[in-house]
């Protein structure tokens, strides 16, 4: 079945250090892909996406491209911030429908000063 | 514009007993789909509702139950509580299901079940 699998965690890093989160997908179809975040005590928020082959979701200094041939969608930043210290989530849609995403388990990420 | 709200913030609730969540989607958004996030499981869907109708539904038990009203404001309702239950509830909104529709989660409710 279609499933995300991420890189677990946690990641702590210290400020201004590169990110990587890996996050690869199962190819059944071409789903679209999403980075979403969840800080303390809240809902995800969508952090980027990206609907089709090599496309580049990016926001907030945060950039993932959809890569088709290795099924991947990596989340970067080059220059960490304390204020990134959250849990982030890959997810893929299921079959089409934009409402049932399929979330990997999260990564906690942890940026000290 | 106000965000998706979720009502009550948290729950503690007896194992056998009935409740029921409640979601406002963002002004305007008509679709809202329920999910589930616990340690163990992660976040796993529930159920999508799209004007008034269930449009896809998770691989949950017949306990968990869901509508939308013409307001598409929703409910999900949990009956006969147990254990595992307990888990905090997200709900998010969309403005439709197009393709990279992005969801828009509430805060969730945290659901306590003993």
């Amino acid at each position: 079945g279609n499933s995300v699998t991420q890189m677990e965690g946690p990641v702590t890093l210290s400020e201004e250090a590169f990110l990587t989160i890996n996050c690869t997908y199962t190819a059944t179809g071409y789903p679209s892909l999403f980075w979403y975040v969840q800080y303390p005590g809240e809902g995800l928020q969508l952090l980027l996406k990206a609907t089709k082959a090599d496309d580049k979701g990016s926001n907030k200094g945060f950039e993932a491209t959809y890569r088709k041939e290795t099924t991947s969608f990596h989340l970067e930043k080059g220059s960490v911030q304390v204020s990134d210290s959250a849990v982030y989530f890959c997810a893929r849609d299921n079959g089409g429908s934009q409402g049932n995403l399929i979330f990997g388990k999260g990564t906690k990420l942890s940026v000290k000063p | 514009k106000a965000g998706v709200t979720q009502t009550p913030r948290y729950l503690i609730k007896t194992r056998g007993q009935q409740v029921t969540l409640s979601c406002s989607p963002i002004s305007g958004h008509r679709s809202v789909s329920w999910y589930q996030q616990t340690p163990g499981q992660g976040l796993q869907f529930l159920f999508e509702y799209f004007s008034e109708t269930q449009r896809n539904k998770g691989n949950f038990p017949g306990r968990f139950s869901g509508r939308q009203f013409s307001n598409s404001r929703s409910e999900m309702n949990v009956s006969t509580l147990e254990l595992g239950d307990s888990a905090l509830y997200l709900c998010a909104s969309s403005l439709n299901r197009d393709r990279g529709s992005p969801l828009h989660f509430g805060n969730g409710t945290r659901l306590t079940v003993t």
